[in-house]
């Protein structure tokens, strides 16, 4: 089946720096690419969407310059997190939709900026 | 808009027992309706979709949701819950067409009691 790999799964990092996040589809080309944040005990929130090639669509109230998504390949999608703050430290997950996989979600990285 | 609301942000049942987690969905068009499980620190795995085919859906591990479009009802059900059931559900609807963006519920935390 469809296969979403997401590294890290875990990361902490200082105040200020920056921080990548990367979600590979193993076995299918991921057309578009969504990243979801999650706070503890809440749902996914839609940050932004990708499709391979293209600038990111960001969901309204989120900084595009903070969180930065590139698309470059129908394989892989990162999310950069930008001077990160300790605001910032919550749960990334990313989804990767193709023609024939439908929703297929990585195993969530968890960010913790100290 | 599409909107999804999931009824009882916790749900506490004796193994077993039949496990009913409710959805209700607001659509302007005819929806696609997911139910998600996640398991803590993990990302989304799918249970099952509706995707206007059979209006009762079977999925993995002994769930199956019925799609009911006079009540704009999902909801999930398990005749016997185990105690491995006990984690996060998630009940999305998906904007637009398949491959739109995923518009999740609330959530619902599945507790099983020995």
């Amino acid at each position: 089946g469809a296969v979403v790999s997401q590294h890290p799964s875990r990361v902490i990092c200082k105040s200020g720096t920056s921080v990548k996040i990367e979600c590979r589809s193993l076995d299918f080309q991921a057309t578009t690419m969504f990243w979801y944040r999650q706070f503890p005990k809440q749902s996914l929130m839609l940050m932004a969407t990708s499709n391979e090639g293209s600038k990111a669509t960001y969901e309204q109230g989120v900084e595009k310059d903070k969180f930065l998504i590139n698309h470059a390949s129908l394989t892989l999608s990162t999310l950069t997190v930008t001077s990160a703050h300790p605001e910032d430290s919550s749960f990334y997950i990313c989804s990767a939709s193709g023609e024939d996989y439908g929703y297929t979600f990585g195993s969530g990285t968890r960010l913790t900026v100290v | 808009a599409q909107s999804v609301t999931q009824l009882g942000s916790h749900v506490s049942v004796s193994e077993g027992a039949l496990v009913l987690l409710r959805c209700n969905y607001s659509s302007s068009v005819p929806p696609y309706l997911f139910w998600y499980v996640q398991y803590p620190n993990q990302g989304l795995q799918l249970l099952l979709k509706y995707t206007s085919a059979a209006t009762l859906v079977k999925g993995i591990n002994g769930f199956e949701a019925e799609f009911k479009k006079s009540e704009t009802s999902f909801h999930l059900t398990k005749p016997s819950a185990h105690m491995s059931d006990a984690a996060e559900y998630f009940c999305a609807v998906s904007e637009g067409n398949q491959g739109g963006k995923l518009i999740f519920g609330q959530g619902t935390e599945l507790s099983v009691k020995p």
